[in-house]
């Protein structure tokens, strides 16, 4: 069945770096667009960035433009997102999601991420 | 701060019907699809609708979406206890060239 697992989280210091990663099983990995999606405690969903199939192109919400950067290996199937700078402010679930018609429609179970001193 | 705009909570008694209004702009639902989410505390969100109005496989026919303008609608009728979640909408903004959430709805069977 279709599956996306993520991993890589974990507690890290402020201005420390941390890269999460995504396993995908179940469908044809290389044909698709993903996404990294975050949710702080008790808040709702913020996107994070995404990523074509083939990886030409990737976009970035404004408040990890320059200090996160996405990335795929499609001979391994997995999704990557590395994190530099990291703030208090990225303590939060990150979910990687699998691009559909339109919107997410295959989603990981999350791996924490706790930015704290 | 999320450019997609949700009742925080809405209510209602078990078989009866709720209706969560997602309003936005023309630069994002007014151009773009709307998706819509449903997410049980502790658990991963759950695509409900995509394309407007179009439910993935497995997805009972109980939820439904519509669009219209720059706002769009998530219905649930038949309300049962396990509806009892948040919901998300969701679509693409093309003026910030991101994918924007709404600020999430919670859903409560009373």
């Amino acid at each position: 069945q279709v599956q996306l697992v993520e991993s890589g989280g974990g507690v890290v210091q402020p201005g420390r770096s941390l890269r999460l990663s995504c396993a995908a099983s179940g469908f044809t990995f290389s044909s698709y667009g993903m996404h990294w999606v975050r949710q702080a405690p008790g808040k709702g969903l913020e996107w994070v960035a995404n990523i074509l199939y083939d990886g030409s192109k990737k976009n970035y919400a404004d408040s990890v433009k320059g200090r996160f950067t996405i990335s795929r290996d499609n001979s391994k199937n997995t999704l990557y997102l590395q994190m530099n700078s990291l703030r208090a402010e990225d303590t939060a679930v990150y979910y990687c999601a699998k691009f559909g018609p339109s919107g997410m429609d295959v989603w990981g179970q999350g791996t924490t991420v706790t930015v704290s001193s | 701060q999320s450019v997609l705009t949700q009742p925080p909570s809405v209510s209602a008694a078990p078989g009866q019907k709720v209706t969560i209004s997602c309003s936005g702009s023309s630069s994002n639902i007014g151009n773009n699809y709307v998706s819509w989410y449903q997410q049980v505390p502790g658990t991963a969100p759950k695509l409900l609708i995509q394309e407007n109005n179009k439910r993935p496989s497995g997805i009972p026919d109980r939820f439904s979406g519509s669009k219209s303008g720059t706002s769009a609608t998530l219905g649930i009728t038949g309300l049962q206890t396990g509806d009892e979640a948040d919901y998300y909408c969701g679509t693409w903004d093309t003026s910030l060239s991101a994918e924007v959430f709404g600020t999430g709805t919670k859903v409560t069977v009373l």
